[in-house]
């Protein structure tokens, strides 16, 4: 049980495109959803957290205008990254809490931007 | 700030060998600590964890005692199989009210060779 959809694994877009990543909760109610983007032989960094029904918190340094956050219902967030760049070329993943000490996590999205 | 630092992979070893992957974190206070696996194409797992000092998580075979003394959380295995091979990421996390995101260290991608 506990499992977050995430879609697409895979996508590569031209500069200056938008693309538009999903993670849904598919048997739970995700209050919550954590975003993480990681670097080639980088650690995840947390970028943002969404809440249903409100803002996003972004972390210091992210461009809340470029990675835009949706929390729209209990089960689904979605990552939108405006206008991409290849310097967003990076491996994106979404967590969601479930109590405890348990998370549960995408499989993750594998962004190439040319 | 609270950091995870985990030694550098790729780590590649024959079937049957001993594994460990150091693990170490900068924090203040005592939070809770956790190994988390990602297979191929797969979203992270919780491994084993721990939530005080000298606790010893365990779970398929791994292990990691919790240090205080030497802030670390090194994960062994005393006997890796081809199916173990995978990315591993320590990661901590502070308890307080409401969700709090996972601090991950790099990640250490493993090989095990028959």
């Amino acid at each position: 049980g506990a499992v977050v959809s995430q879609h697409p694994s895979r996508v590569i877009c031209k500069s200056g495109t938008s693309v538009k990543i999903e993670c849904r909760s598919l048997d739970f109610q995700a209050t919550t959803m954590f975003w993480y983007r990681q670097f080639p032989k980088q650690s995840l960094m947390l970028m943002a957290t969404s809440n249903e029904g409100s803002k996003a918190t972004y972390e210091q340094g992210v461009e809340k205008d470029k990675f835009l956050i949706n929390h729209a219902s209990l089960t689904l967030s979605t990552l939108t990254v405006t206008s991409a760049h290849p310097e967003d070329s990076s491996f994106y993943i979404c967590s969601a809490p479930r109590g405890g000490s348990g998370y549960t996590f995408g499989s993750g999205t594998r962004l190439t931007v040319v | 700030g609270d950091s995870v630092t985990q030694m550098e992979g790729p780590v590649t070893l024959s079937e049957e060998a001993f594994l460990t992957i150091n693990c170490t974190y900068t924090a203040t206070g005592y939070p809770s600590l956790f190994w988390y696996v990602q297979y191929p194409g797969e979203g992270l797992q919780l491994l084993l964890k721990a939530t005080k000092a000298d606790d010893k998580g365990s779970n398929k075979g791994f292990e990691a005692t919790y240090r205080k003394e030497t802030t670390s959380f090194h994960l062994e295995k005393g006997s890796v199989q081809v199916s173990d091979s995978a990315v591993y990421f320590c990661a901590l996390i502070f308890r307080g009210s409401g969700n709090t995101p996972l601090v991950f260290g790099k990640g250490t991608r493993l090989s095990v060779i028959a």
